[in-house]
């Protein structure tokens, strides 16, 4: 079966600082990777998905940048982190074929704090 | 535009009663629609989806969406509600790219013992 791991769960960083939150999925091959923000604990928020290895779309304009190095994993990254950064962070994937296509899968989550 | 639209921010309901979540759409073609819960501070799971076919749309926990075409409409309902219920819930629709998928804003279900 497939699973998707996502960390750190919780992390709270200083403004200017960088990030770095990492996403792998488990058990299924080529996935598409999305990640999402969920701001105030209501919507979501597309930030970046990829359909393949070094295949990045970006959804919002900000100082935020996401990375697929390996089939499985997805990253994303700051260089800078800003204050509004704070949220909860959602990967997600979905398979690239099959029944369950249309479907996306989340992750556990990653709490960012920026003070 | 895809989009769907949730018109309640929150829902209570007693335990032991019927609950619904409302949920409508604006898509073009033949949509396909999700739901999904969301228990605090956890990810968002899967319950349930339309593709086509039965227009009752049987998922986990107990619960069931009826697609009606007519009302653009994909209500979540539940026979009977549990505390365990309590969540967030959100509907969800094929998004601007073949890839994505667009949410609603989120329904806050309370059950109330």
């Amino acid at each position: 079966s497939q699973t998707i791991h996502q960390w750190p769960a919780t992390l709270v960083q200083p403004v200017g600082s960088p990030l770095s939150l990492e996403c792998t999925v488990e058990g299924t091959s080529n996935p598409n990777l999305y990640w999402y923000r969920q701001a105030a604990g209501r919507g979501l928020q597309l930030l970046f998905y990829s359909v393949g290895i070094g295949q990045i779309s970006s959804e919002v304009p900000q100082n935020l940048s996401a990375s697929r190095p390996q089939d499985r994993q997805f990253i994303l990254s700051s260089k800078k982190l800003l204050l509004s950064d704070s949220g909860f962070y959602l990967c997600a994937w979905r398979p690239d074929r099959g029944p369950s296509q249309e479907t996306q899968y989340f992750g556990p989550g990653t709490r960012l704090l920026v003070l | 535009a895809q989009s769907v639209a949730q018109p309640e921010d929150q829902v209570n309901v007693a335990e032991g009663n019927p609950l619904t979540v409302k949920c409508t759409y604006s898509v073009s073609g033949n949509p396909y629609l999700f739901w999904y819960v969301q228990y605090p501070n956890r990810g968002l799971q899967f319950l349930l989806k339309y593709i086509t076919g039965d227009n009752l749309v049987k998922g986990s926990y107990g619960f069931e969406a009826e697609f009606n075409k007519s009302q653009t409409s994909f209500h979540l309902k539940k026979p009977s509600a549990l505390v365990s219920d309590s969540a967030l819930y959100f509907c969800a629709a094929p998004g601007a790219g073949s890839y994505q998928l667009t949410f609603g804003k989120g329904t806050k279900l309370s059950v109330i013992p």
